[in-house]
């Protein structure tokens, strides 16, 4: 069974500071994604990444950094956290080539900037 | 304007009725994934669904290219089904195969 797995599973954070998200999973894919919930909308795409050390910008990537410093670890950095990013965050991964195939998702991690 | 739209925003039924939500797209589709989220927020991904008809137990996924829509449907709906229902278009030639999430269907049972 494929598996994605996050941490922490919820966060308090003060405005100013920094927070690192991790990602890691174990199904061998090359795709990494970060998404955002924010409470009644569908998730959106910050960051993603298909190879260990690179990552490309998604579709809110603003305030925001990623790192992947190998295929199984994807982090999302905020460096300087904002009231406006309290959200819940899922990871999600997808094997590299073919047309069709689906996303795993973790957990999801709470985080309350305050 | 949204390339996702989801309907209705919230149902309500009796338990043993069958449920029918509704995913209208404006773009391009390479797949549409369903997924199940449940009250504590965790995904369940329920179908993977390029075009045509699956089914999964009581739900069914289609998907019409032609039409721009997807539909999932539930028969004879259960107070565990109760929560909410994404669908996220998988859109092709962005070099990331990324989602575009719906806004979602809020899911609830009357017993």
């Amino acid at each position: 069974e494929a598996a994605v797995t996050q941490s922490p599973r919820s966060k308090v954070a003060v405005t100013g500071g920094k927070v690192t998200l991790s990602c890691h999973q174990t199904n061998n894919h090359d795709y990494m994604y970060w998404y955002r919930q924010d409470t009644g909308h569908g998730l959106r795409l910050i960051h993603y990444s298909y190879v260990a050390d690179s990552t490309e910008k998604g579709d809110i990537p603003d305030g925001y950094k990623a790192s992947r410093p190998s295929q199984e670890n994807f982090s999302l950095i905020l460096e300087l956290a904002s009231l406006s990013q309290t959200a819940v965050y899922f990871c999600a991964s997808r094997r590299l080539g073919g047309n069709y195939a689906e996303q795993f998702f973790g957990p999801g991690t709470r985080l309350t900037v305050l | 304007g949204q390339q996702v739209q989801q309907s209705p925003a919230s149902l309500v039924l009796q338990e043993g009725e069958n449920a029918e939500l509704q995913c209208n797209f404006s773009t391009s589709l390479n797949s549409m994934q369903w997924f199940y989220q449940r009250p504590g927020g965790s995904l369940v991904s329920l179908f993977y669904n390029p075009s045509g008809t699956k089914h999964s137990g009581r739900l069914t996924s289609t998907t019409v290219i032609k039409e721009r829509r997807s539909s999932l449907h539930i028969s004879s709906s259960q107070t565990t089904d109760s929560g909410t229902y994404l669908c996220a278009l998988e859109r092709p030639g962005t070099g990331s195969n990324r989602l575009t999430f719906g806004k979602g269907t809020k899911f609830s049972l009357i017993p």
